[in-house]
Formats: C-alpha cells, structure tokens, sequence
C-alpha cells in the first residue's frame, strides 16, 4: 500500500512567490493533518482536517498561510507571500482514528530566500 | 503552550547498554500515547505506543512506561544499537478530539 504521498520533496523559492505544498493521504484515512518541524517547536500542529472539514486551524502561523482538502485523496498547504522565516519541513500525516496513530509523509523542505 | 514536553534536545549512549528517553504532558484528558522516531530526510514513523488505562508496554527492545500521576512517560531502549541512533518524538492524544499533540524531540546517538 502506498503511503502519504507529499510533494515536492524540496521547493527553494524567493521571498515574495506563492508556494504550494501537496499531500495524498493514505486511502481510507479520514483525518489529515499538516505539521512544520522547527527546531524551537518540534512537530507543530497547523491545521487538521476530518472528512475534509477543517476542523482545526489554530495552529496556522499567520493569514499568508491556507489550507484546502476538496476532497479525500487530496490536500494543499498554500503560503502567500512566503518569508523566509517560513523555511523548515512541512509534514502531511493522515489517521483512521487517534488510537491507530498518525501516518507521516516524507515531508517536504522548504527554503526560503 | 506546550501540552507535551521532551526536556532532553540530545542523548548519547553506548551501544548495548540502556536508553531512557523521558516525555511530560500537562493535559489530563490525554489517555493515549505514542512515540515515534525520525531519521534525516524521512517522515517519522511509528514505533510504540500505550494507552492510559496501562502503565507498560513492550515491544522486543522497546518499552514504554507511563506514570499518569506523574504526568510521565519515558522510553526503554535496551540494548542501543546504532542504527537507534535518530530524533525520537513523544505524542498525545485524547478521544475528546483527533488531535496529536507532539514534543520537540530528542535526538539519540547511539556509540559504537
């Protein structure tokens, strides 16, 4: 079975561009959730979805951040304008309920110049 | 505020002998726990969990202890080998919500 499926892998970009990360979760996982891995922070929650209802996006840094999930297989994690202070890991993870745990994608680094 | 704290950023061990790594949560309506570990470039993965009603689980090398009046979890690796050598993640959930709580981590070194 395939894992969460996140890409691209590494997006270096300058600040000021639009930059859109992707994830597919694992199918038949109802619940996905975008994480950033900072060394101050460790894994921060952003935002989490179940059956594709944003459920909570507290965690979501400032409004250059945004996050859509249109339907099961498919999310994106848009930061716009992007700064350079948003360079680190972006994680997708998806779950079938919290006692199964989360399923991390590879992850996806971004750099910001 | 941090619901789940790794206090340790960094461990170096010998191999064979023993690796605690300690974990603390605030949040009492947390009732299931997990760790996952995390090698460079890679998602990190599941390694072990353990639900609040239990105060102990194990896993071959593997063992987690829970004090809830503590607040307190750690993991028992025994005997480190090298190829532990990695970030370890404490996390938390409660079924009151689908969320993960996470720690920031604490990086094993496992000497030869």
């Amino acid at each position: 079975d395939a894992g969460v499926i996140q890409s691209p892998r590494h997006e270096v970009t300058e600040m000021g561009q639009e930059v859109t990360l992707r994830c597919k979760p694992i199918s038949g996982h109802n619940s996905l959730f975008w994480y950033r891995q900072t060394m101050m922070r460790g894994l921060e929650l952003l935002i989490y979805f179940n059956n594709n209802v944003p459920i909570d996006d507290s965690g979501m840094p400032e409004d250059r951040f945004s996050a859509k999930m249109p339907n099961a297989s498919f999310s994106t994690l848009k930061i716009q304008p992007s700064e350079p202070r948003d360079s680190a890991v972006y994680f997708c993870a998806s779950s079938l309920s919290h006692r199964v745990g989360l399923f991390f994608g590879e992850g996806s680094r971004l750099t910001v110049l | 505020d941090q619901q789940v704290k790794q206090n340790s950023p960094s461990l170096s061990v010998q191999e064979g002998r023993i690796s605690i790594l300690n974990c603390d949560y605030t949040n009492s309506m947390f009732d299931y726990f997990l760790w996952y570990k995390k090698y460079p470039a890679e998602g990190p993965t599941f390694l072990i969990s353990i639900s609040s009603i239990k105060d102990k689980n194990e896993d071959g090398r593997f063992t987690v202890f829970l004090n809830k009046s503590a607040k307190h979890l750690s993991l028992h690796i025994v005997p480190s080998q090298p190829g532990d050598s990695a970030v370890y993640f404490c996390a938390a959930s409660s079924n009151t919500g689908n969320q993960f709580y996470f720690g920031t981590g604490t990086s094993l070194t496992v000497i030869p």
